[in-house]
């Protein structure tokens, strides 16, 4: 149990354009999604926390305009990278936390994104 | 100073040995620890989650929590090349908090 799903897996854009990245829980229902970013050899950078129905809390320093998420239901998750530049390219992570015995975060397996 | 510290390692070791993977922390309100394992350019993967102080055993691995001094390990017995991998400490001072993660210590199973 506890399956976090993402997609793509890999996705390369050329600058200007925006990008969507799934992520849903397969075998729960997540009343909490988590948007993390990885750059190479370094920890997680958590960007946003979003409840069901509920607009997302961006973490200090992250662009809400930029990084637009929505988690319209309880098993689906979104973020759209807007107008996406090379200093964007990175590696995106979705965490995912339920009820009862899903009350931790389980991780997706990741999106890397690379913007020409 | 980072709420949760974690030397970033590599840390190498033979196969068989016994690893020792720990963290500091400074918020006295953290209440849920948790250990996750990362292969590179993969997702992380939950591997132990604790509440409070005391020790919690899994198969080869095992999680210590000393809340009395703030330090959190983890332990793997028979270390297997497989094991080889990025492991993330986190804290957070209770279930429906964000976890404050470590910055990861690079682990490196030696055949």
């Amino acid at each position: 149990g506890a399956v976090v799903s993402q997609h793509p897996s890999r996705v390369i854009c050329k600058s200007g354009t925006s990008v969507k990245i799934e992520c849903r829980s397969l075998d729960f229902q997540a009343t909490t999604m988590f948007w993390y970013r990885q750059f190479p050899k370094q920890s997680l950078m958590l960007m946003a926390t979003s409840n069901e129905g509920s607009k997302a809390t961006y973490e200090q320093g992250v662009e809400k305009d930029k990084f637009l998420i929505n988690h319209a239901s309880l098993t689906l998750s979104t973020l759209t990278v807007t107008s996406a530049h090379p200093e964007d390219s990175s590696f995106y992570i979705c965490s995912a936390r339920g009820r009862g015995s899903y009350n931790e975060q389980f991780f997706g397996p990741g999106t890397r994104l690379t913007v020409l | 100073q980072k709420e949760v510290e974690q030397d970033p390692g590599p840390l190498s070791v033979p196969e068989g040995a016994i690893v020792s993977l720990n963290c500091t922390y400074s918020n006295s309100a953290f209440q849920y620890f948790m250990w996750y394992r990362q292969y590179s350019r993969k997702g992380p993967e939950l591997l132990m989650y604790t509440y409070s102080s005391g020790n919690k055993e899994d198969g080869r691995f095992t999680a210590q929590v000393d809340k009395s001094s703030k330090y959190i390990s983890l332990f793997i017995r028979d270390s297997q090349p497989s094991d080889s991998a990025t492991y993330l400490c986190a804290a957070s001072p209770g279930s429906s908090y964000k976890l404050i993660f470590g910055s990861g210590t690079r682990l490196l199973v030696r055949p």
